[in-house]
Order: C-alpha cells, then structure tokens, then sequence
C-alpha cells in the first residue's frame, strides 16, 4: 500500500467551477499535510498546508482534512485556466515527506 | 521567504563526464535537504536525503557512488553526478526543509541531458 495515494486524473473542471482533489494517506500518524501544485516542466511550488482537521482557507483554495478518516482534499473555487497544473498531495508523519504521483487537473475556458 | 535556488538550470554534457549540481536556501537556514529527480510525466522520486555536516541518506536503489551528496553548509548542498550516461537525464529537484513550518520548499530544478 502506498503511503499516499491520489486519483491520477486527468480531472477537467470549466472555468469557473469548483475543482475538488483528494488524497488518502496510510499513516494514522501523520500530522502535517501539505498541496503543491506543478505546472509542466517545472519544480512544485507549495500552495497550502495543514495540521488541524476541518477546513483551512487561502483566497480560492481551501484544504479539508479528516484524519479520522485519513484523507485531505483541496477545493479550488472559481477556477480559472491558470489553474492547470498537476496537484500534488504530501504527507509528513514526521519523520520523512511521502508526496502522492499528483492529479493532473485541466480547466477549460 | 522561504526561496531555493539551484544552479544550473540546464545542462547538457556528454556521457562519463561528471556534473554538480548546487542548491541553496537563500534566506533561511536548512538543516535538511532533499534531492529528487522526475523523468517526463512521472512522479516526484526521492533519491537522497542531506543533514548538514552528515552523510546523505540514499533511498533503496540510488547508488550512493554514483550520486555523491555533500551539505557542507547549512545554506548549501551539491550533488554531483559521476560518470554520467545518457538513462541519468532527467529534471533534478532540491528541496529545503523550513524548519518553523516542517514544511520543505522547492527549488526551480536542473534539467540534465546527457549526450
């Protein structure tokens, strides 16, 4: 079993709509979660991260975390082309970063 | 805050030369960094993590002689590809640990291609 796992996607949202990424994690451990976005041919640059369960909010994304439940998502709202780009997902039990194979998300004008 | 730089951005070399790849954290300090590399379309992989002033840890697979891993600093770690062939191209990704968010920062990264 993977140590985090995302859905590959492609997921395709119009422009405008909400875009919703998940990720599970395996280490009921875990403390600190973290969403990265990479656009292609570059390096991820870190959009949120969060510690606490319930909703944590930054202009059009928001990140929900359930650990009881073992899953984090990132909610894009208003999603503009800009937006396309593969979502990472990393979990830090605390010993060492466990990043999921991304979700390629594509929004269409 | 919180910026990685890594230098070159690009590198072309021709196969069994050796190339060093430096990354920074140019306004903190980072006791820890982390080198990946990413082939076309594919997820991140780890291959090594580095503590200042320790041995690299290498993940299972990476040869730790053919990828040499110095942090001499507490701003700067090197990795330098020995004898390279043309299966090690690839994009090389640092990273830096920010300790007051546990949080680990990117670099731009350094496509390698070796001829």
């Amino acid at each position: 079993q993977k140590e985090v796992e995302q859905n590959s996607g492609p997921l395709s949202v119009p422009e405008g709509a909400i875009a919703s990424l998940n990720c599970t994690y395996s280490d009921r451990g875990s403390q600190s979660f973290f969403w990265y976005r990479q656009y292609s041919g570059k390096s991820p640059e870190l959009i949120m991260f969060i510690y606490s369960n319930g909703d944590k909010e930054d202009g059009r994304f928001t990140a929900q975390l359930n650990k009881a439940s073992q899953y984090v998502s990132l909610l894009i709202r208003d999603s503009q082309p800009s937006d396309s780009a593969t979502y990472l997902c990393a979990v830090n039990p605390g010993n060492q970063f466990y990043f999921g194979t991304g979700t390629s998300l594509t929004v269409i004008p | 805050g919180a910026v990685v730089s890594q230098h070159p951005s690009r590198v072309i070399c021709k196969s069994g030369t050796s190339v060093k790849i430096e990354c920074r954290s140019l306004d903190f300090q980072a006791t820890t960094m982390f080198w990946y590399r990413q082939f076309p379309k594919k997820s991140l992989m780890l291959m090594a993590t580095s503590n200042e002033g320790s041995k690299a840890t290498y993940e299972q697979g990476v040869e730790k002689d053919k990828f040499l891993i110095n942090h001499a600093s507490l701003t700067l770690s090197t990795l330098t590809v020995t004898s390279a062939h043309p299966e090690d191209s690839s994009f090389y990704i640092c990273s830096a640990d920010g300790t007051h968010q546990e949080t680990q920062y990117f670099g731009p990264g350094t496509r390698l291609l070796v001829l």
